[in-house]
């Protein structure tokens, strides 16, 4: 399976300013995803990571607010914009590699917006 | 509206008895994962089920998929307090390639 390291593990910011989070995966994946899971809550698909293309979002999420790149098969980011306390949550990298070796999460990222 | 529905969502047990948790949907999936996350960490996937009435054994957890791909459970013989954690069960929809989650279950083993 993959070896995802994601940065940064965790970080306070200011409300309105924004945050880029790092996925890098060891070797080339077919598929990266983003996910954001709430305090005590499970996860939630925010996007798809298109290499070399717009990213696909899930319904309630925008590319405004969450731009998020994959310039080639091993890395992507994704942005936090004008962040307010409601987007204060864990925010998780997601690869598929292949079709035989399932999903591998990253560790996370812990933000907190004061 | 919940795509998976994963029950319970809290459960406290103590240690050496038995427990299972349940995942039902309406939607059928080409495959079921289940996983486990700690704190501080991401989910670590334990297993996955492809075929309609596959079951898995996993030392003292048994995984089942249902015979129409829509449902799925986790049991667990003679729970042991480092069972303790999430779990949480995931589909991957048919023709696609993202997973949809379960709400998670908080798995507490008493000592």
């Amino acid at each position: 399976s993959a070896v995802i390291s994601q940065k940064p593990s965790r970080d306070i910011c200011q409300r309105g300013t924004s945050l880029t989070i790092q996925c890098q995966v060891d070797s080339q994946v077919t598929m990266m995803f983003w996910y954001r899971q709430q305090p005590g809550q499970s996860l939630t698909l925010i996007a798809t990571a298109n290499q070399g293309s717009e990213a696909t979002y899930e319904s309630g999420f925008v590319i405004d607010k969450f731009p998020i790149s994959r310039p080639n098969l091993t890395f992507s980011t994704l942005t936090v914009s004008n962040m307010s306390p409601e987007d204060s949550s864990i925010y998780l990298c997601s690869v598929l590699k292949g079709q035989t070796y399932g999903y591998t999460f990253g560790s996370g990222t812990r933000l907190t917006v004061v | 509206t919940q795509l998976l529905e994963q029950s319970p969502q809290f459960l406290s047990i103590q240690e050496g008895e038995n427990l299972t948790v349940y995942c039902n949907s309406s939607s059928v999936f080409s495959s079921l994962q289940w996983y486990r996350q700690e704190p501080g960490e991401g989910p670590v996937l334990l297993v996955t089920v492809v075929t309609g009435g596959e079951v898995k054994k996993l030392k003292r957890l048994t995984f089942q998929f249902g015979d129409a791909r829509k449902d799925s459970s986790l049991h667990i013989t003679a729970a042991q307090p480092g069972d303790t954690g999430l779990y949480l069960c995931a589909g991957r929809i048919q023709g696609a390639q993202k997973l949809v989650f379960g709400q998670g279950t908080r798995l507490t083993i008493n000592p």
